[in-house]
């Protein structure tokens, strides 16, 4: 069956520009995960979605990123005024419920590179 | 703070060597543990996971990890690696009543030699 989506796989902008990246979750699966891979940082949380509603945000890094997610399904990660630092790869995952022993399945990623 | 730490960044070996990667974490209260392997170009993939029950526990091919409470670990192993274990390695914990959300070691990158 179909897996977690990313679009766009591969997204160059400049320092400065607002970006979008979008998540098509495993149809069905409620529980939907941001993580960001760096180098030098690793695998890092960033926000959670249960349904529609973000009951942790804790690891967005700053103000210039946002999260939403619509119609119990697909999310979208937008980061404002862009910085070098946010060059990484952004993954999304998805699990079927709410309990926290739920295997999360992950997308491919989107590596945003920051000039 | 919750963390998790792999001991090895970067392993390599001969084919058929045997392998054991290294998993810690933080004391915080119950767990659930999982590992998750990167193949090159590929998206993560789970490898193993525990939630309860027996600590020793098999994954998909041929892996197993062991679960030893007393020293917060939940290390890799594998008796007979091939050259298609070429990958990055990462170690996963969910801190139970934490959301779902999963704080993730370093990654070890495997690279096995033919």
């Amino acid at each position: 069956g179909a897996g977690v989506s990313q679009s766009p796989s591969n997204k160059v902008t400049e320092k400065g520009k607002d970006v979008e990246l979008r998540c098509d979750p495993i149809s069905g699966h409620t529980a939907l995960y941001w993580y960001r891979q760096s180098l030098g940082q690793g695998l890092e949380f960033l926000i959670y979605f249960q349904g529609n509603s973000a009951p942790d945000k804790s690891g967005l890094p700053s103000d210039r990123f946002s999260a939403e997610r619509t119609g119990g399904s697909v999310s979208t990660l937008t980061i404002q005024r862009t910085q070098q630092e946010d060059s990484a790869v952004y993954l999304c995952a998805s699990s079927p419920g709410t309990a926290s022993n739920q295997p999360q399945h992950f997308g491919d990623g989107t590596r945003l590179s920051i000039l | 703070a919750q963390s998790v730490s792999q001991h090895n960044h970067h392993v390599i070996l001969s084919e058929a060597a045997s392998l054991e990667l290294g998993c810690n974490y933080s004391y915080g209260g119950t767990v659930n543990l999982f590992w998750y392997v990167q193949y090159p170009g590929q998206h993560l993939q789970l490898l193993l996971k525990y939630f309860s029950g027996d600590p020793l526990v098999k994954g998909i091919k041929g892996f197993e990890a062991e679960f030893i409470k007393s020293k917060f670990s939940f290390n890799l192993r594998k008796p007979s690696v091939q050259w298609s274990d070429t990958a990055e390695y990462f170690c996963a914990v969910n801190w139970i009543g934490n959301t779902g959300k999963l704080i993730f070691g370093q990654g070890t990158t495997l690279q096995v030699k033919p």
